[in-house]
């Protein structure tokens, strides 16, 4: 079946340095979504991407969808305290839109 | 516009006895999906949902746990005769279709003791 595969699995960085997060999936995917659940919580959903070589921002954070639909990335600019937890990507596929997600990167930013 | 309602919150359950979890999605979106997390790891898929349809259940183990979406009401999580390792935090979420985001309720966290 389809697998999603993140690295790092963890990743500590000192506030301000930047942060990048890998997603690789074993199958060509329709969109990829990204996922940040803060430690005691609940995913929330970031953003989709769905286009190939797509690249999206919100403020700090910047979201790059591959040329071949199958990896994904997402950059932290200049990491603050409130963006520590686990970062999740999720990959949609298949005729039924199954949402797979892959292993998750927690990030841990020292003040 | 409420998000996505999950209950209880937290469920104790004695080995043997039946869990049941609830998920309301939000309201107009008819996809549901069930995950599973252990601590410090990652979301397990279990089940995905149309109203009344389960159209991808390769996650959930075949024996004691089954899933619902019924036509009205909430979807359903149950879990029978539970056993310690299916201690853990359940995940429901909801979407409108594909291409779209899934929202997340808040979980439950079942304890068996």
């Amino acid at each position: 079946g389809q697998q999603v595969m993140q690295i790092p699995q963890y990743q500590h960085v000192q506030e301000g340095e930047d942060f990048t997060t890998y997603c690789n999936s074993s199958t060509t995917l329709s969109n990829i979504q990204w996922y940040k659940q803060r430690p005691g919580g609940h995913p929330v959903f970031l953003i989709q991407l769905v286009k190939s070589g797509e690249v999206k921002k919100q403020k700090r954070l910047t979201f790059q969808f591959g040329e071949a639909k199958k990896n994904s990335s997402l950059h932290i600019t200049a990491t603050q305290t409130t963006d520590v937890g686990t970062y999740f990507c999720a990959g949609q596929s298949g005729g039924y839109q199954k949402v797979t997600f892959g292993t998750g990167t927690k990030l841990q930013v020292i003040p | 516009n409420a998000g996505v309602m999950q209950n209880p919150r937290h469920l104790v359950r004695r080995r043997g006895q039946e869990a049941r979890l609830r998920c309301s999605p939000v309201k107009g979106h008819s996809h549901v999906y069930w995950y599973r997390q252990l601590p410090e790891e990652g979301l397990k898929f279990m089940v995905y949902l149309q109203k009344e349809n389960i159209i991808d259940e390769s996650g959930m183990p075949k024996e004691r746990f089954s899933a619902e979406f019924p036509k009205e009401g909430p979807s359903i999580l149950r879990i029978q005769q539970v056993v310690r390792g299916d201690s853990a935090a359940y995940f429901c979420a909801s979407s409108p279709g594909s291409p779209s985001g899934a929202f997340f309720g808040q979980g439950t966290r079942l304890t068996v003791v």
